[in-house]
Parts: C-alpha cells; structure tokens; sequence
C-alpha cells in the first residue's frame, strides 16, 4: 500500500528530554513537510523539505530540527529549547515541493506528544 | 496569524441536510483546498480549486471560489453522520508566499 506513516502513536516526554518523530512515506513524493496542531486549531508549519539534504524553516521552526537524508525519510527532534511541546504532530508529503505549485498534501495519521 | 479563517467555527446539523462553511482570506492566492480531519486523525485532501476557477464539484461536494471578495465556501450536500469532522481550508500564495496556509477549521457535526 502507498501512503505516509508516523511512529509513534503517542509520546510522552519527560521536560529537558529530546524525542524523535519518525515520518516515512512510499509515495516516491520529493516534498515533505511537519505541522504542528493545538487543541481546536489549525496547522502550523515547523519545517519543509522540498528535496534530500535539503529543508527550511516554516513559521514555528524554534525547538524543532529536522534532517532529509532519505527521499523517504523526514524525522522531526523536539528538543528540550521548545517550551510548549505538548501537541499533535502531523506530518504530509506532497508530489513536488511549494514552489512547485502548491499542490495537494498527503498526511499521515499524526503523533500524539505529551510532555509529562 | 492565519491567511485562512473558516466560518462558522462550529456546525450542527440534522443528517440529510445541507452544510455550508465558509472560508475568507487576505489576500491573493494561487489556489485554495479544503480537508477534512476527522478526529485524533490526519488530514484527508478533498478538494482544490484554482484562482482563475470559480466553481468546483466533487460528489457531494460544490466548492465555490470569489476572489473579488477574497473568500471561498464548501456546501455538502444530503450530509450524513460519517461527514462529522473537522473541515479547513488552506491558502497558497499570496499573504505565506510559497506556503500552504492553514484557517483555523469549521468542527461540522451530523447528527443521525
């Protein structure tokens, strides 16, 4: 089956711990980006990737880094620096990248992070 | 702050009946889609309609697109309980650039 998976589920988190999101997706898609979701709001972009080795900073980047070394691949770390991770975290793929025309996402079925 | 804000925040509504919501916007876009979430869930691309469209339909879905008023509604018809879910629009170009923008969402609610 084609489509975008996240691991884990849930996370918890205990404050000053790093934790990494995993997001693999098979749909052979160049661009990949992280949202973050508050409770009753929208998506906020943390970071995109338009192709490997390659990403950029959406508007909420600050705690978060991010690597592409993998067309498939697209971990997110929340570092101990974000002050407010509790969230829900989703990440989508897209077939070319924003500046390719804003074309439609993919996302996957999200992670939960609680911070304990 | 949010290119897209959808209206109402919250809809309920009989099974059978129509929904609408509504999304404006601030300024020029390139396209513009709807998604649906149902809950504790992703995002599901539903539909996606062109600045130099003004009227789109999928199923049950019409989609309408005014950019002289900047602002754009989805109308599901004949709706049914497995429509319940959260419903957003988002926004390319224009006001984030070469970003896809996110409204804040309408929670749509059918009731059996």
């Amino acid at each position: 089956d084609g489509g975008i998976t996240q691991s884990p589920k849930y996370l918890f988190r205990k404050e000053g711990q790093n934790v990494t999101l995993s997001c693999e997706q098979n749909l052979n898609h160049d661009a990949m980006y992280w949202y973050r979701q508050d409770p009753g709001q929208g998506l906020r972009l943390i970071y995109y990737s338009q192709i490997v080795n390659d990403f950029q900073k959406g508007d909420i980047a600050e705690g978060y880094s991010v690597s592409r070394e993998k067309k498939e691949s697209f971990p997110l770390t929340v570092t101990s620096a974000q002050k407010n991770p509790t969230a829900f975290y989703l990440c989508a793929s897209s077939i070319r990248g924003i500046a390719g025309g804003g074309n439609e996402q993919f996302f996957g079925p999200g992670t939960r992070l609680t911070v304990l | 702050s949010q290119q897209g804000e959808e209206d109402p925040q919250a809809l309920s509504i009989q099974e059978g009946e129509n929904a609408t919501m509504n999304c404006s916007y601030k300024t020029s876009i390139n396209n513009l889609q709807w998604y649906r979430q149902n809950s504790g869930r992703g995002l599901v691309h539903l539909i996606l309609i062109r600045s130099n469209e003004r009227e789109k339909h999928s199923g049950r879905l019409r989609v309408t697109l005014d950019t002289s008023k900047k602002s754009s509604s989805l109308l599901i018809t004949a709706s049914r309980a497995a429509d319940t879910a959260s419903y957003f629009c988002a926004t390319y170009g224009g006001y984030a650039g070469n970003m896809l923008t996110f409204g804040g969402g309408t929670r749509l609610m059918v009731k059996p």
